[in-house]
């Protein structure tokens, strides 16, 4: 029974189209993540959310939008791709309790986005 | 600009032996570091961590070595095994943001028989 789901597993679509990427956690946990790994293999965060409230909201384009329907869910949603969108995204949660438990993050198996 | 740096993209160590994986890193507002592990088309799994008040953290095989004065972190592994090879990244966190992760970009660690 997967921890942290994420579909598709593979997107491919072109320049100036609209995704959505899903991702569901059945861990109870309290906060939710999304991270890029780019072409150079740095994971960086994206967002974060603790019970649906949005806490980390890097320098990300405003075309990125997450949404958070429950604590179970974080959604990613993506306008207008561009070329440089294309990397593999990864899902992860934390219960966020103690320091500890912030940093022990279980993370999806990663969505590959390419943008054609 | 790399906060979090692994300057080896590869280590290649026997069987049996040590492996010893380093990060550096430049900001001295990091008070928490992790070790995650990857392996192909899976999501990161956490390894070790260690907090700034501490100087080694052991957890089985893995051991955990900080040396805040020259911003320098290493992970060891005694004795590799095969189950080992994987990419692993190194990671810190600013007190002022608990939940923030900042990653390095990975060694591939690969064990030979």
């Amino acid at each position: 029974d997967t921890a942290v789901s994420q579909t598709p597993k593979y997107l491919v679509t072109q320049m100036g189209n609209d995704k959505s990427i899903k991702c569901e956690q059945n861990l109870g946990h309290d906060t939710m993540y999304w991270y890029k790994q780019d072409s150079k293999k740095f994971l960086k965060i994206m967002f974060s959310y603790n019970n649906k409230e949005l806490i980390i909201n890097e320098t990300v384009p405003n075309r990125f939008s997450p949404k958070s329907p429950d604590k179970a869910h974080l959604n990613l949603h993506i306008n207008s791709l561009e070329l440089g969108d294309s990397a593999v995204y990864f899902c992860a949660s934390s219960q966020a309790i103690t320091r500890a438990e912030f940093h022990e993050q279980y993370f999806g198996p990663g969505t590959r986005l390419t943008v054609t | 600009d790399q906060q979090v740096k692994q300057n080896s993209p590869s280590l290649s160590v026997q069987e049996g032996r040590i492996s010893i994986l380093n990060c550096d890193y430049t900001n001295s507002m990091f008070d928490y570091f992790l070790w995650y592990k990857k392996y192909p088309a899976e999501g990161p799994t956490f390894l070790i961590s260690i907090s700034s008040i501490k100087d080694k953290n052991e957890d089985g095989r893995f051991t955990v070595f900080l040396n805040k004065s020259a911003k320098h972190l290493s992970l060891h592994i005694v004795p590799s095994q095969p189950g080992d090879s994987a990419v692993y990244f190194c990671a810190a966190s600013p007190f002022s943001s608990a939940s923030k992760i900042i990653f390095g970009s990975g060694t591939r660690l690969s064990i030979r028989p």
